[in-house]
């Protein structure tokens, strides 16, 4: 069964700490898997896109890690900021057909000062 | 233009009212997405259209109805929605034909129906 599975569910940090956030996955076969952040009330933007042969990637602050042999990424926030608050959700594609998408359940961030 | 519009931003309808909500992007993409998002929970894929044909249709009621008029837009016909069907509405794009298809998401509607 494809299934994407995040952890924590929901994280409070102190503003200026870092974070990881955990992201575990069945789904085949793998094309790719995307870290998204989601303000409340808003739509998904994209952070980071891994394929199978990459196992790392940075956007400013936000740093994804991809451990396709034992189905595992990760993303790492740093020095993180009030505007990080929000769901991070782990999505992974399969590589065939529109409907290829698989969704976490999110990461809810909360950002303290 | 790297965006996906919709519209209106929010939306509150009775039982009775047919709405229609908009969706629409300028980036070239052969496919566009309706997703339903409850709060707390991931999108749930809805409708896919596929060079402006309908591929996928996730078992939706037919109160709600996908229209694509043209590559470029996409609508989402309501009638007689339920109170359950509150939710924020998520459109979104992708290229199709790439080794890696990133959809690009819009705003959302935020839809209330009392």
């Amino acid at each position: 069964k494809n299934q994407v599975e995040q952890s924590p569910q929901s994280l409070i940090i102190l503003e200026g700490k870092n974070c990881t956030l955990q992201c575990n996955y069945t789904v085949s076969p793998f094309s790719n898997l995307r870290w998204y952040k989601q303000d409340t009330g808003r739509g998904p933007v994209s952070l980071t896109i891994m394929t199978f042969s990459e196992n790392t990637k940075s956007n400013g602050r936000y740093t994804a890690t991809l451990d396709a042999d034992t189905k595992q990424s990760s993303l790492h926030i740093t020095a993180s900021q009030l505007s990080d608050s929000a769901s991070y959700i782990c999505v992974v594609s399969k590589q065939t057909g529109a409907n290829n998408l698989f969704f976490g359940t999110g990461t809810r961030l909360t950002v303290i000062p | 233009d790297t965006e996906v519009t919709q519209t209106p931003k929010h939306l509150v309808m009775g039982m009775t009212n047919k709405k229609s909500l908009k969706c629409e992007q300028h980036m070239g993409h052969r496919a566009m997405y309706w997703y339903k998002q409850k709060a707390k929970k991931p999108p749930e894929l809805m409708f896919v259209y596929s060079y402006e044909k309908l591929s996928i249709n996730e078992s939706v009621p037919s109160r709600f109805s996908p229209e694509c008029p043209n590559s470029s837009l996409l609508n989402l016909h309501l009638h007689a929605l339920q109170p359950e069907d509150s939710a924020l509405y998520l459109c979104a794009s992708s290229q199709l034909g790439t080794r890696v298809d990133t959809q690009y998401f819009g705003p959302g509607t935020r839809l209330t129906v009392l």
